[in-house]
């Protein structure tokens, strides 16, 4: 059975740095083809991609905001880092990390956790 | 970079047949996915690979793609279709980037 768990701050201030942990079960990150990734939800609006992790740590980011992600990964203890920099109010929104198996599409996700940006 | 365009809302009648489209550039040649978003709730996977479906997902729920459009079709809807729904696509351009659609409501009337 495939769990994923997003823990966080739920406030940050402008111009603080982010930091998310994605704790899974279930899975292994060492398993070829497997990747863990983060999309965010600000509220009443949709979805967006952010980053994603490979089995081999190979990482890709979402075009607009990669100068402020970086996606890591520790497979001894199953968790998955996303740091954002510069948080700024319109960062303000839920956090979702899920698992991709091979074929791109994410079929499990975490229940999300809400990040508010404010001072 | 590569955009999917869904329309923000479709309303059906119980029993009836909703369709949701998403519009993208040559989206045919892409594989198209969909997930159902309940309010206060993580998106779920309903299709994939266009018209496959996960276990635990009804037949209701379908899938197909060509040219410009993808569309997710839900048959004999049912009050608990309500929710949000948004296709997906991996662009593998240089981006190589994971693209969500911009969202449909359906709103079981």
């Amino acid at each position: 059975q495939i769990t994923l768990k997003e823990s966080g701050p739920t406030l940050v201030k402008p111009t603080q740095t982010l930091t998310l942990t994605c704790t899974f079960s279930g899975f292994s990150l060492s398993t070829s083809g497997v990747a863990v990734g983060w999309i965010r939800q600000p509220p009443g609006k949709a979805l967006e991609w952010l980053a994603l992790i490979y089995w081999d740590d190979d990482k890709r980011y979402s075009p607009s905001l990669k100068s402020r992600l970086t996606i890591t990964k520790d497979t001894s203890k199953n968790q998955v880092v996303l740091t954002m920099t510069n948080m700024d109010p319109v960062d303000t929104a839920t956090y979702y990390c899920a698992h991709r198996k091979p074929g791109y599409y994410f079929d499990y996700w975490g229940q999300g956790t809400l990040v508010t940006v404010s001072s | 970079s590569y955009v999917l365009t869904q329309p923000p809302s479709v309303s059906v009648a119980p029993g009836k047949t909703a369709r949701i489209t998403c519009g993208g550039n040559n989206i045919g040649s892409k594989g198209v996915h969909w997930y159902q978003q309940k309010p206060g709730q993580a998106p779920v996977l309903v299709i994939y690979y266009d018209r496959d479906r996960p276990s635990g997902i009804p037949e209701r729920f379908s899938g197909s793609n060509s040219g410009n459009t993808a569309t997710l079709t839900i048959s004999r809807v049912e009050a608990g279709d309500e929710a949000d729904y948004y296709c997906q696509v991996w662009d593998s351009s240089s981006d190589r980037e994971y693209v969500f659609g911009t969202g449909t409501k359906v709103t079981v009337l």
